[in-house]
């Protein structure tokens, strides 16, 4: 079984400035997904960047990015220029190119301090 | 974007009681339809995967008499908690699969049981 490995329960930032968030995973697949979902106080699910595994560009948008390491099943989100509605608690997420099912890490929770 | 929303947000109900939340993809048909529950400070656990037209698929531990799970149609699943104790209590969060977009997440229905 696939799994996610969020190792930062918690993290803080000071506005503007850049902050790193990690994640690991397991699989022995080739065809998979990744994604970070983020999940403010309103609880609502948000999805901030996806990147699948057969490309080996890393996934940008906008002031948030990835950097995946395939070999190393590394999966990290960069947020850069933080922003005070930034904070919200982020999930690494999986999912097997074969299935619709999402595998969730445990979550870092990210404070921005203005 | 496609929307996925929830019915009610919010239920309290006495200890022995059924609720029903319904979750609707509004502007998307949806085949796959998941449930998942989530705990204060935690992460999203799956609790079933639901199909139009067929019978839910339920993750190990959940229970299938107490966690029942309707996908009548494309737009519309429901999750009715059977007999509500107050360890249902949690925040439930349905999500709603569009074919090249992925999981669209509705905001989420928070059960308390007295």
């Amino acid at each position: 079984a696939q799994t996610v490995t969020q190792s930062q329960p918690e993290m803080s930032v000071q506005e503007a400035e850049t902050v790193t968030l990690s994640c690991t995973y397991d699989t022995s697949e080739s065809d998979y997904y990744l994604f970070w979902y983020k999940q403010p106080p309103s609880r609502q699910m948000i999805l901030v960047i996806r990147q699948e595994a057969y490309k080996q560009q890393n996934a940008t948008e906008n002031r948030f990015s990835v950097n995946f390491q395939k070999a190393a099943k590394s999966f990290s989100l960069k947020i850069s220029d933080s922003q005070l509605g930034d904070a919200a608690m982020y999930f690494c997420a999986y999912r097997s190119g074969a299935a619709r099912q999402l595998t969730f890490g445990s979550g870092t929770q990210l404070t921005v301090l203005p | 974007g496609a929307v996925v929303s929830q019915h009610p947000s919010r239920v309290i109900c006495k200890s022995g009681t059924s609720v029903k939340i319904e979750c609707r993809s509004l502007d998307f048909q949806a085949t796959t339809m998941f449930w998942y529950r989530q705990f204060p400070k935690q992460s999203l656990m799956l609790m079933a995967t639901s199909n139009e037209g067929s019978k839910a698929t339920y993750e190990q531990g959940v229970e299938k008499d107490k966690f029942l799970i309707n996908h009548a149609s494309l737009t519309l699943s429901t999750l009715t908690v059977t007999s509500a104790h107050p360890e249902d209590s949690s925040f439930y969060i349905c999500s709603a699969w569009e074919l090249y977009n992925e999981q669209f997440f509705g905001p989420g229905t928070r059960l308390t049981v007295l």
